[in-house]
């Protein structure tokens, strides 16, 4: 079964420092791999994507997110962060064919100091 | 740009009652989902719609709920008897260009 681990459920960054977010997935054979953003009381925006090709992929909003096989990670990177990307941020594994359900993590609160 | 729209956006309801939730996915959209978020929790898959039937489910989705197309439009969450423990945020999803779009969500309240 498909799983994604986000081993820290609370980040505070400082506006203007980088930022990454951790996500660890388990599925068994080439993963299709998310990261959404979340505003309270919003819906889920989509960040990016990865479902293969180069490794390191763009998103929205200037984020970044590098794929390793050998360490079944998709870390979230945002090399300065703004007081307006404060949110709650999900990773996401699909996989068994591009449509398939997403696994969620259990999601990374940031806050942003100014 | 298109978006899945979901209806209501808030919703209350007596336990015992059902409730229906309405999503209008992306037109040209094939695939459907459900998922449900408990407030605080993480993000959980209920249900997966293609081609008028349902393509997989969890085991959250049991014999009280249903999913329906009335037409070519409308995608339909049912809980023919709602608990407190349905209390949650319903987001509808449809798939396209590689990725699941989301709706923004019905809140629903069980009292």
């Amino acid at each position: 079964a498909q799983s994604v681990t986000q081993p820290d459920i609370h980040i505070t960054v400082s506006e203007g420092a980088s930022l990454e977010l951790r996500c660890n997935y388990s599925y068994g054979a080439t993963p299709y791999l998310f990261w959404y953003v979340q505003s309270p009381g919003q819906g889920l925006q989509l960040l990016l994507k990865y479902f293969s090709g180069d490794t390191l992929v763009q998103g929205i909003k200037g984020f970044e997110a590098e794929f390793k096989r050998s360490q079944s990670s998709f870390n979230l990177r945002k090399p300065s962060v703004h007081w307006s990307d404060a949110a709650e941020y999900f990773c996401a594994v699909g996989g068994g064919g591009t449509a398939s359900k997403l696994t969620f993590g259990t999601g990374t609160r940031l806050q942003v100091t100014l | 740009e298109p978006e899945v729209t979901q209806t209501p956006s808030h919703q209350v309801t007596q336990m015992g009652q059902e409730v229906i939730l309405r999503c209008v996915p992306i037109s040209n959209h094939l695939y459907f989902y459900w998922y449900r978020q408990i407030l605080g929790q993480k993000v959980e898959f209920l249900v997966s719609f293609y081609n008028n039937e349902i393509s997989e489910k969890s085991e959250i989705f049991d014999d009280q709920f249903s999913v329906e197309r009335p037409d070519g439009s409308n995608f339909t969450l049912k809980i023919r008897s709602t608990k407190l423990e349905d209390s949650a945020m319903y987001f509808c999803a449809s798939w396209g260009k590689e990725t699941q779009y989301f709706g923004p969500g019905t809140r629903l309240l069980v009292l």
